[in-house]
């Protein structure tokens, strides 16, 4: 079936700091990819995507390339702000036909000033 | 975009009891979906609800435990039925159209003592 696979956290960076979050995926066949990202005491809030090989997504300085060759989707910030801090989940939904979300398990960041 | 929200935000309940969580959403959806994200954990779908016909449920839950209803194109409930301590999650509703954004209400903080 398909899963993903996500850094272990806490992450925890300083304020400025560069930031990277593993994702890889198994998939039969070819996913969509997102990040979601959940602030502390909210829902879930889709923070960007890509439909296919080589897409980048980005937002609010946040970016991550789809990867075919290494079946990955990591997630990259230049400068980590505090307000950044919260938990980030990796997902895949399948193109074709009706298909969920699955998720990864989530990867905690704190930065501190 | 669809702006959900979910009633209660948080409650804290004794087991045996049930409690039934309401997912409003400010636009007409056909597909609504319910997840349980457990202390630490991922999120893990239920059930997929659509407005007028019976809800579909993912393996290892039942409807027996988790009845769903689904009135309308903007409204869905979740009941969580004789409830112990391992039922103590966030309850997330989101909906979406099949290869559109998912969208997550803000939650339901559930404590079973």
């Amino acid at each position: 079936g398909n899963s993903v696979t996500q850094m272990e956290g806490p992450v925890t960076l300083s304020e400025e700091a560069f930031l990277t979050i593993n994702c890889t995926y198994t998939a039969t066949g070819y996913p969509s990819l997102f990040w979601y990202v959940q602030y502390p005491g909210e829902g879930l809030q889709l923070l960007l995507k890509a439909t296919k090989a080589d897409d980048k997504g980005s937002n609010k300085g946040f970016e991550a390339t789809y990867r075919k060759e290494t079946t990955s989707f990591h997630l990259e910030k230049g400068s980590v702000q505090v307000s950044d801090s919260a938990v980030y989940f990796c997902a895949l939904r399948m193109n074709s036909g009706y298909s969920t979300l699955t998720f990864g398990k989530g990867t905690m960041l704190l930065v501190s000033p | 975009s669809a702006v959900i929200s979910q009633k209660p935000s948080r409650d804290i309940c004794q087991r045996g009891t049930s409690l039934t969580i309401q997912c409003q959403v400010d636009s007409q959806v056909t597909m609504m979906f319910w997840y349980r994200q457990q202390p630490g954990q991922s999120l893990t779908l239920i059930a997929t609800a659509n407005q007028g016909s019976e809800a579909t449920y993912e393996s290892g839950f039942v409807i027996d435990k988790f009845p769903i209803s689904r009135p309308n194109l903007t409204f869905s409930t979740l009941t969580v039925s004789n409830m112990s301590p391992e039922d103590s999650s966030i309850y997330l509703c989101s909906v979406g159209l099949p290869q559109e954004t998912q969208y997550f209400g803000p939650g339901t903080r559930l404590l079973v003592l």
